[in-house]
């Protein structure tokens, strides 16, 4: 998949705790990227990375937020976890670089958060 | 909001047949990129077509792009069991090219 992994890739919490996903890439991409996945929506950008400690913001990222301190991991930290923010969370890597797969995402296997 | 929007939601076929699949979305755009989902994993990148061509082919997958329609269509041919799996478009977004946009995407069933 890529040199990407995503941990934990299951977890269950209550609401109000804070939770940390992480991602992991080996392909020193430049673009790291957050989505949730959930039925009817299909995948949606919470945030994304474009450089260390470059960050910008997608179209659900309320209650949500990322930090990259190196280039091989990008964090999403839900601050204080609500049921809403129950879904399958997934990251993304992309070169960017000039050439035909510039514009390419490459997906990591997903976690699957539950907020009790 | 939801630039693509895939239809059929979900499509049932046998083994053999060809599934076609299309996708709307709502602005202008640089490209359009389809992935496939197979249930329980990550998207895998099928293909990707620019706003100046109409028509790719990979292997068994012909996509076509009609940018004054704002649409896409995938045409998988002699689909396989294999083959079964969700579907979506995705297209960059308005103004900021590093973001794509997903649609909601097709549901395919290829039954043996």
């Amino acid at each position: 998949d890529a040199g990407i992994t995503q941990s934990p890739r299951h977890k269950v919490t209550e609401t109000g705790t804070p939770v940390t996903l992480r991602c992991h890439q080996t392909e020193n991409h430049r673009y790291m990227y957050w989505y949730r996945q959930d039925p009817g929506h299909g995948l949606r950008l919470i945030h994304y990375s474009y450089g260390v400690k470059d960050t910008d913001k997608g179209e659900v990222s309320d209650g949500y937020s990322v930090s990259r301190s190196k280039t091989e991991d990008f964090l999403l930290t839900l601050e204080s976890a609500t049921s809403s923010q129950t879904s399958v969370y997934f990251c993304a890597i992309r070169d960017g670089l000039a050439g035909n797969l510039q514009e390419t995402q490459y997906f990591g296997p997903g976690t699957r958060l539950l907020v009790l | 909001s939801q630039q693509g929007e895939e239809d059929p939601q979900a499509l049932s076929i046998q083994e053999g047949e060809n599934a076609t699949m299309n996708c709307s979305y709502k602005t202008s755009i640089n490209n359009l990129q389809w992935y496939r989902q197979n249930s329980g994993r990550g998207l895998v990148h099928l293909i990707l077509i620019r706003s100046n061509e109409r028509e790719k082919h990979s292997g068994r997958l012909r996509v076509t792009l009609d940018t004054s329609k704002k649409s896409s269509s995938l045409l998988i041919t002699a689909s396989r069991a294999a083959d079964t799996a969700s579907y979506f478009c995705a297209t960059d977004a308005p103004l900021n090219t590093d973001k794509l946009i997903f649609g909601t995407g097709t549901r395919l069933q290829v039954f043996p």
